[in-house]
């Protein structure tokens, strides 16, 4: 699976998009890219996925460049409760998430 | 549906002692996969199994066993404990067609090993 980089801390005004990136420079075309967060040391719970269109569901969107480098996880309007770890993984389309690759990813906290 | 359930919550252990982790699903999930968290790091892949009978190694298994013997559960042995194994632990599920989809995660097990 292609690695990622992720910034390690971000702060978020509640209320204000939280706009989270991370780099996957080698990327294969069968490759989705994933997003989890893990609250206060709570298991990972998935927020979102894609592979080359952008995406949007109740909790997030996800916007992927063109080159499929680098994506941004966008949280509309963060809350205090959006305090977490957030992770970026990209996996190969035709296998199971067994095998998830987790980095140390982008600690974001929301400010009051 | 319950989800995925983890046993016990917290644990402590002496050196050398052996013990069981739990881990359950009821979402007929075949993929199951153990990972271990030491502070301030991701997640590191245990073992894991793509289905009944069927377990592999991940990036750290050493000191670890496990088995699956049914699609529900999925349990990760400590042979002989040693402090280098405190850590938070955490089982997963997923489907297992090639399908996009997600993993599910426990709530984790705290273990500490003195």
């Amino acid at each position: 699976d292609a690695k990622t980089t992720q910034p390690p801390s971000m702060d978020c005004a509640e209320g204000r998009a939280a706009n989270l990136p991370c780099n996957h420079s080698t990327i294969s075309g069968n490759e989705y890219v994933y997003w989890y967060r893990q609250i206060h040391s709570q298991g990972p719970q998935y927020i979102i996925h894609g592979l080359k269109n952008n995406e949007t569901n109740e909790m997030a969107s996800l916007i992927i460049t063109e080159d499929r480098k680098s994506s941004t996880l966008i949280l509309p309007h963060a809350t205090l409760r959006d305090t977490a770890v957030y992770y970026c993984i990209v996996r190969v389309a035709l296998f199971g998430n067994e095998k998830l690759t987790f980095g140390t990813g982008t600690r974001l906290t929301i400010i009051p | 549906n319950a989800g995925v359930t983890q046993t016990p919550k917290f644990q402590v252990l002496k050196t050398g002692q052996s013990m069981t982790l739990q881990c359950a699903q009821d979402m007929n999930h075949e993929y199951m996969s153990w990972y271990r968290q030491d502070p301030g790091m991701g997640l590191r892949l245990i073992h894991y199994s793509v289905g009944a009978g069927i377990t592999d190694q991940g990036e750290v298994p050493n000191g670890y066993n496990v088995s699956r013997s049914t699609t529900e559960d999925f349990p990760l042995r400590l042979l002989s404990a040693a402090p280098s194994q405190t850590s938070v632990y955490f089982c997963a599920s997923s489907y297992s067609t090639d399908r996009d989809t997600e993993a599910f995660f426990g709530q984790g097990t705290r273990l500490t090993v003195v």
